[in-house]
């Protein structure tokens, strides 16, 4: 199995400019989970998909950031406008069932917002 | 609310020592515990899981143990080697509800040759 997919690994941009990160996660797992982590508030939970429904999206910081699960294979975090306090890297993962097995994370995005 | 806490932050230890790494958290209801591995740069590995009505779980040199009476679990790593230094995590999944794990700030561990 390829493992959770994620891109792009890197990205460095200016504030005020859109942000989209995507993930592919493991063929069959039906939970998603977008995290972020800084040296300061280490993994923080952004939010959570089943079966691609938004279920908790109470981690997400403000307005600025959205997410979205079209189908079972792809999801997307965008972050409009992006300031420099968004610069983190994050992480999406997977899981099978209803979100209460084994975690499988991504290698990550990480993001330098200038 | 659920407390991850992990000591020590950092550890450095020549090769081949037995290696144990502490988590405790303040809330006794948990559905599983899960340590994790992260190398610089890189995504989090799962190594254990840990379903709270186990006490232990057993990959090659690792064992985690769990006592979730009094909060903690152990990351034991036998005859460690250099290949073994990374950040190491664990985290709870709290009672009912799904997957929204609560992390530990991790263990750095270095083992030099």
């Amino acid at each position: 199995d390829a493992g959770v997919i994620q891109s792009p690994r890197h990205e460095v941009t200016e504030m005020g400019q859109e942000v989209t990160l995507r993930c592919k996660p493991i063929s069959g797992h039906n939970s998603l989970f977008w995290y972020r982590q800084t040296m300061m508030r280490g993994l923080e939970l952004l939010i959570y998909f089943n079966n691609n429904v938004p279920i908790d999206d109470s981690g997400m910081p403000e307005d600025r950031f959205s997410a979205k699960m079209p189908n079972a294979s792809f999801s997307t975090l965008k972050i409009q406008p992006s300031e420099p306090r968004d610069s983190a890297v994050y992480f999406c993962a997977s899981s099978l069932g209803s979100g209460t097995g084994e975690l499988f994370f991504g290698e990550g995005s990480r993001l330098t917002v200038l | 609310k659920q407390e991850v806490t992990q000591i020590p932050a950092a550890l450095s230890v020549p090769e081949g020592e037995n290696l144990v790494l502490n988590c405790s958290f303040t809330d006794s209801a948990i559905y599983n515990l899960q340590w994790f591995r992260q190398d610089p740069g890189k995504g989090l590995t799962s190594l254990l899981l840990i379903q709270s009505s186990q006490r232990e779980q057993t990959s090659g040199r690792l064992n985690a143990s769990l006592d979730k009476s009094s909060g903690r679990s152990t990351l034991y790593i036998a005859a460690s080697q250099p290949g073994d230094s990374a950040t190491y995590l664990c985290a709870v999944k709290p009672s009912g509800g799904y997957n929204k794990l609560i992390f530990g700030a991790g263990t750095r561990l270095a083992v030099h040759p």
